[in-house]
């Protein structure tokens, strides 16, 4: 079974730009969580969807969007980026019913200039 | 206000000695656990975790422990093996029933040949 795919693997953006980032869970996985991750800071929770609805979300800007597709695949976006929001952003596909494990992909390693 | 603690950023063992990981949250209400395990260049790997109405958990060379009163958990490797040298996150599930989850800052184990 294939595992967690995100693309692109590395981004550089400029200040002020938007960036989407794309993840393809588990094939049979219906949810799809999203993490930032920085030195120091460990894994910050961005949102989580699940059968294409938001169901969970952290305590991140509205500049933080994402969306689920009938296919469970996920897009996180980013608006008006800003130099802190260099980062390493996982994602993470989960049955979403009755099992916690999360199983996360590769990431995409942003930089912002 | 961090909500789940790894206080040891780092921790070196000799192979074949035990790693003993520490994880301390704040939040009660947190009923289950999960270790997760990260090599550079990677997405954080499940390896194994921990409801609240247990105190410990066994797979293979890793064991977690859970210790309520004390809002504790720990990771025991044993034997340690080259092999494991990564970091380690626990994170903590935020709300029963939901996939919104908290993770500590992570602790970077070097197992020693």
């Amino acid at each position: 079974k294939a595992g967690v795919t995100q693309t692109p693997r590395y981004l550089i953006k400029t200040r002020g730009q938007q960036v989407t980032l794309s993840c393809s869970p588990i094939s049979g996985h219906r949810s799809v969580s999203w993490y930032q991750q920085t030195p120091g800071q460990g894994l910050q929770f961005l949102f989580e969807y699940f059968s294409e609805t938001q169901r969970n979300k952290g305590n991140f800007p509205g500049r933080f969007s994402g969306r689920q597709f009938s296919n469970s695949r996920s897009e996180m976006n980013v608006s008006t980026l800003e130099l802190g929001d260099s980062a390493l952003y996982l994602c993470a596909s989960s049955l979403g019913t009755d099992a916690y494990e999360q199983y996360f992909g590769p990431g995409t390693r942003l930089t912002v200039t | 206000d961090q909500q789940v603690k790894q206080n040891s950023p780092s921790l070196s063992v000799q192979e074949g000695r035990i790693s003993i990981l520490n994880c301390d949250y704040t939040n009660s209400m947190f009923d289950y656990f999960l270790w997760y395990k990260k090599y550079p260049a990677e997405g954080p790997t499940f390896l194994i975790s921990i409801s609240s109405i247990k105190d410990k958990n066994e797979d293979g060379r890793f064991t977690v422990f859970l210790n309520k009163s004390a809002k504790h958990l720990s990771l025991h490797i044993v034997p340690s093996q080259p092999g494991d040298s990564a970091v380690y996150f626990c994170a903590a599930l935020s709300e029963q029933g939901t996939y919104k989850y908290i993770f500590g800052t992570g602790t970077r184990l070097k197992v020693l040949a």
